[in-house]
């Protein structure tokens, strides 16, 4: 247990449809990653949030969108979804982006978005 | 542009040594990180290497070589539960401007009895 959690766990919903998933960091991290998994693409970073503030984009599609509350949990939000948005979602935590090293992150379960 | 590649499947028997090779070309490294998923999990943080060399950690070795682009994870006394993707993967960002990790797309490791 990485000390991340993920909700929910499953999710299955319609095309053109919207969700949120939900994450927790580790005790004491304030950074927060989202990624995205699926077959064909490997885990693809979307975007990074280090205690409130967006810090690092990836190739996160516009009609995504994340935050991170003032309690650091995170919040990932996907509209008029399509098919092929059907992935596992990853949301990873840090210690911290400051301290002179790049600190190893940790994964939460993930989230499997099925769109049908 | 950034890209990590590393052999798509390997074997090997219970027992032995396997090693994997990863090759980076990034624009920018802060790091290089070893992960091990299993299917349908997430993954878990093997080891880390910022500097040239070897680090190892109990069965798990992985060695870096910033000049040539090249890192390997070296697993040792292989047992069937290594079975696993293994997934390598490169900060790019200095640290004070974020910390996303570029994976690449993993290899998969089958270990026989």
């Amino acid at each position: 247990d990485s000390g991340v959690t993920q909700t929910p766990k499953h999710l299955i919903t319609a095309t053109g449809q919207r969700v949120t998933l939900r994450c927790s960091p580790r005790s004491g991290d304030l950074s927060v990653y989202w990624y995205q998994q699926s077959l064909d693409q490997g885990l693809q970073f979307l975007i990074q949030y280090y205690n409130g503030e967006e810090r690092a984009k990836g190739n996160i599609l516009e009609r995504f969108s994340a935050q991170q509350f003032p309690d650091l949990h995170s919040e990932l939000n996907l509209s008029s979804l399509e098919l092929g948005d059907s992935a596992l979602y990853f949301c990873a935590s840090s210690v911290s982006v400051a301290g002179g090293r790049v600190n190893e992150q940790f994964f939460g379960p993930g989230t499997r978005l099925t769109v049908l | 542009g950034q890209n990590i590649d590393q052999p798509t499947e390997m074997t090997a028997t219970e027992g032995a040594i396997v090693q994997i090779n990863c090759t980076y070309q990034t624009s920018g490294f802060n790091g290089l990180f070893w992960y091990q998923q299993h299917a349908g999990e997430a993954p878990t943080f093997l080891s880390y290497n910022v500097l040239d060399g070897l680090e190892e950690k109990g069965r798990f070795s992985s060695f870096l070589s910033r000049s040539k682009g090249y890192s390997y994870l070296l697993l040792k006394e292989l047992q069937m539960k290594d079975s696993a993707s293994y997934l390598c993967a490169v900060s790019t960002f200095p640290y004070n401007q974020g910390g996303k990790l570029i994976f690449g797309q993993g290899t998969e490791l089958s270990v026989k009895p």
